[in-house]
């Protein structure tokens, strides 16, 4: 797996866009970057992935530069809900059914009232 | 409503004594996971499962044992021989080996009396 590289921890106030960065300099061109969270004493949960392109869907948007050098998680109207541990992972698609996740230290998001 | 379903949600164990730990899934996902983790660490693969009665050890199989019997269902058991079992654990499927998301269910944290 590509090494990804996030804050440590980011604030964001109710009702605003989250924007999470993720740096991933020495991915690969056949590596995907995939999101995950975990809010406090539950399972990771998955949230979006993408190899190049921008990919949306119901629960946040995924932007990945032209270079694929970085990316950024958006949701686009955080709720409190949305506090948690973010985390950026970069592998090869075959690798995600079939090896361990490992989850670096991640972003942890605080969402403000 | 499809997803996978972990009980109980908190287990204690007795010295020298196993326990079980369920895993249902009613996704269809061929492959399963078991994951361990510690407060404030990230995950570690125990065992995993690409199809019915066929499974293999992850990083840190030793003291827990699990069986495959049915495509749905992928119990653990945390046998006397884990003499450090306290932790969340966390089972996993995906659809198949390659290319597929892992989806988590919500956990089971076992604590030793």
């Amino acid at each position: 797996d590509a090494k990804t590289t996030q804050p440590t921890s980011m604030d964001c106030a109710e009702g605003r866009a989250a924007n999470l960065p993720c740096n991933h300099s020495t991915i690969s061109g056949n590596e995907y970057v995939y999101w995950y969270r975990q809010i406090h004493s539950q399972g990771p949960q998955y949230i979006i992935h993408g190899l190049k392109n921008n990919e949306t869907n119901e629960m946040a948007s995924l932007i990945i530069t032209e270079d694929r050098k970085s990316s950024t998680l958006i949701l686009p109207h955080a709720t409190l809900r949305d506090t948690a541990v973010y985390y950026c992972i970069v592998r090869v698609a075959r690798d995600m059914g079939r090896r361990a996740l490992t989850f670096g230290s991640g972003t942890r998001l605080q969402v403000q009232p | 409503d499809g997803g996978i379903t972990q009980s109980p949600k908190y287990l204690f164990r007795k010295e020298g004594q196993n326990v079980t730990l369920s895993c249902e899934q009613n996704l269809n996902h061929d492959a399963m996971y078991w994951y361990r983790q510690d407060p404030g660490q990230g995950l570690r693969l125990i065992y995993y499962s690409q199809i019915v009665n066929d499974f293999q050890k992850g990083d840190i199989a030793e003291g827990y044992s699990v069986s495959r019997e049915k495509k749905e269902s992928f119990p653990l058991t945390v046998t006397s021989a884990q003499k450090n079992p306290t932790a969340f654990y966390l089972c996993a499927s995906s659809i198949g080996a390659l290319k597929n998301i892992q989806y988590f269910g919500a956990g089971t944290r076992l604590s030793v009396l």
